[in-house]
């Protein structure tokens, strides 16, 4: 079945512990992003690679890094996360820029 | 980025009825997409209509675009309570951004 696979689907952590969030795909698409999701703030997105090796900064990259070493696998890294970045967050993919998003079943992050 | 809204930002409705949802942008794009998000869930894409296109349909989906208007509707013919979700339009701008600009969403509730 193609699919965009984030894990954890739940994840509560304490401010200044790194984590990673996973995100893989099985579609061979090019193009992956990550997003977060906050009320009245709707979907703001935090990073985006066109390819391997290739990644750029959305809206509201600061806190976050991202690698892309293989096509398939985009993780999202917070090196020291702090409350306000309590989200809900999103990765997705694409087969080029400006096609429609496959995304995944989304990462809820809480930060105490 | 500029970004899109919806409106209205909820609509309730019978089972049978039609839904209308509306985007209003604010500069030239590329293409415009809809997706649906069931609560707390990943979106999933509905259709996508290209600047040069002024009409699309999928199933019970009919989708308008108005170039001059700068604003699309979303059309949900008989609905059914299963479309009951949140629906959001992205916005793709022409000229090379790399970043989709989502609405904040309209949520339907189709009561059985």
């Amino acid at each position: 079945e193609a699919q965009v696979t984030q894990n954890p689907r739940y994840l509560i952590t304490v401010t200044g512990k790194k984590l990673t969030v996973t995100c893989s795909q099985n579609m061979n698409h090019e193009y992956m992003s990550w997003y977060r999701q906050d009320p009245g703030l709707g979907l703001r997105q935090i990073y985006y690679s066109m390819n391997v090796e290739v990644t750029d900064k959305g809206d509201v990259p600061e806190g976050y890094k991202v690698s892309r070493k293989e096509k398939r696998n985009f993780p999202l890294i917070l090196e020291s996360p702090s409350p306000n970045q309590t989200s809900l967050y999103f990765c997705a993919s694409s087969t080029r820029r400006g096609d429609g998003y496959t995304f995944g079943s989304g990462t809820r992050l809480t930060v105490v | 980025s500029q970004q899109g809204e919806e409106d209205p930002q909820a609509l309730s409705i019978q089972e049978g009825e039609n839904a209308t949802m509306n985007c209003s942008y604010k500069t030239s794009i590329n293409n415009l997409q809809w997706y649906r998000q069931n609560s707390g869930r990943g979106l999933v894409h509905l259709i996508l209509i290209r600047s040069n296109e002024r009409e699309k349909h999928s199933g019970r989906l009919r989708v308008t675009l108005d170039t001059s208007k700068k604003s699309s509707s979303l059309l949900i013919t008989a609905s059914r309570a299963a479309d009951t979700a949140s629906y959001f339009c992205a916005t793709f701008e022409s000229g090379g951004s790399y970043i989709p600009t989502f609405g904040r969403g309209t949520s339907l509730i189709v009561h059985p």
